[in-house]
């Protein structure tokens, strides 16, 4: 079974521009959610999408947003970037109950200049 | 309001040592309990969880946690440390009306040395 992926796995912005993240989950699973991890905030989440709909918002800007299509695949949007958005931006799949275990995608390193 | 409290943000064994991370829970519901294991520039793979049921949880690569409620923990132990063991490990936790909000603590890095 192919695991999460995400892409890019890199990503260079400057301040003001915005980024849209990707992420498709393992096959079966509805529940995508998005977390931040940054040396001084550490993980931290952002939302969780489950059959397109969000159940779920961490306590992040509305400068973050995210959608999620009728294959589960899901995005994450920033828009005007700013330098303390650098982080990787990890992405996690599961069945979409709070006991299972989320897969957890390679992540995003996003950088801003 | 739920956290998660990791003592030790590192923690130095030698190997073949006993490796033990320590974490504690705040939560007002009964809670399900998660290890995760980041090597380097990866993401992070679950080691094992608690959800309900018997209270000393056996993972991967040897890895065990025990659930103690009364003592609101849920501390990671391995017998004897490898040199692969060597990555940052997060306690995390979630909640049955919490849907997939992952609560995690804020990581403890594990060096083993020869």
């Amino acid at each position: 079974k192919a695991g999460v992926t995400q892409t890019p796995r890199y990503l260079i912005k400057t301040r003001g521009q915005q980024v849209t993240l990707s992420c498709s989950p393992i096959s079966g699973h509805r529940s995508v959610s998005w977390y931040q991890q940054t040396p001084g905030q550490g993980l931290q989440f952002l939302f969780e999408y489950f059959s397109e709909t969000q159940r779920n918002k961490g306590n992040f800007p509305g400068r973050f947003s995210g959608r999620q299509f009728s294959n589960s695949r899901s995005e994450m949007n920033v828009s005007t970037l700013e330098l303390g958005d650098s982080a990787l931006y990890l992405c996690a799949s599961s069945l979409g109950t709070g006991e299972n275990e989320q897969f957890f995608g390679p992540g995003t390193r996003l950088t801003v200049l | 309001a739920q956290s998660v409290t990791q003592l030790g943000s590192h923690v130095s064994v030698s190997e073949g040592a006993l490796v033990l991370l320590r974490c504690n829970y705040s939560s007002s519901v009964p809670p399900y309990l998660f290890w995760y294991v980041q090597y380097p520039n990866q993401g992070l793979q679950l080691l094992l969880k608690y959800t309900t049921g018997a209270t000393l949880v056996k993972g991967i690569n040897g890895f065990e946690a025990e659930f103690k409620k009364s003592e609101t923990s849920f501390h990671l132990t391995k017998p004897s440390a490898h040199m692969s063991d060597a990555a940052e490990y997060f306690c995390a936790v979630s909640f049955s009306g919490g849907y997939n909000k992952l609560i995690f603590g804020a990581g403890t890095r594990l060096a083993v040395h020869p």
